[in-house]
């Protein structure tokens, strides 16, 4: 099977300007994940979606950050205006929903605020 | 809140030694508890659940409620398990997946 498609893998952009993120997950994966993980830390969730509905948000900075994944398939993360300190990676990732069910990654976006 | 701790950054072994890669946690519920790891160049992958009661590539790991760990093993070390691994804890109920921050494991030959 396809894995979780994100793109662009590298991304550099300067403070204040807004980026975004494109994230495909596995087909028929209902639940999508995006992960911030900044360098040497290990991957935290920022918002979860169970087909197009936002399930768990409450670690994503709203001011600043917004994702949406509107037909239920593929979604996108947003910053603006972007700061130095969310420089990271971006990791997305999809599993088929069932509770328990592994997470599966896709290479991520590496972001650098300037 | 719950918490994953690994407490070593760097693990390296030689070849053919025995591995093992901490991992505490600290939750007042039943946790469901994972290893994943990062190979060079690869994306994330889930290497085992302790529900599983397997072993994968070598590797086992035990869930120790009184000691609340959930340390990976491994009897020999190869070259190719050299990696990044994380430890996450999944509260009961919860979808939310916590990660630690990674132990990088070098296996020198």
């Amino acid at each position: 099977e396809a894995g979780v498609a994100q793109s662009p893998r590298y991304k550099i952009i300067e403070k204040r300007q807004s980026v975004a993120f494109w994230c495909n997950p596995i087909s028929g994966h209902a639940t999508l994940y995006w992960y911030q993980q900044i360098l040497g830390q290990g991957p935290k969730l920022l918002i979860q979606f169970q087909n197009n509905g936002v399930v768990d948000d409450s670690q994503l900075p709203k001011d600043r950050f917004s994702a949406e994944r509107l037909k239920g398939v593929d979604s996108t993360l947003k910053i603006q205006p972007a700061k130095l300190e969310d420089s990271a990676v971006y990791l997305c990732a999809s599993s088929n929903g069932q509770y328990n069910s592994p997470l599966h990654f896709g290479n991520g976006t590496r972001l650098t605020v300037t | 809140a719950q918490r994953v701790t690994q407490p070593e950054k760097l693990l390296s072994v030689f070849k053919g030694a025995p591995v093992e890669l901490k991992c505490n946690y600290s939750y007042s519920g039943s946790p469901e508890l994972f290893w994943y790891v990062q190979y060079s160049r690869q994306r994330l992958q889930l290497l085992l659940r302790h529900i599983s009661r397997e072993s994968i590539k070598g590797f086992t790991a035990d869930l120790n409620k009184g000691e609340t760990s959930f340390h990976l093993k491994k009897p020999f070390a190869q070259e190719e398990d050299s990696a990044m691994y994380y430890c996450a804890l999944l509260r009961a109920g919860s979808y939310q997946l916590t990660f630690g921050k990674g132990t990088k494991l070098s296996v020198i030959p």
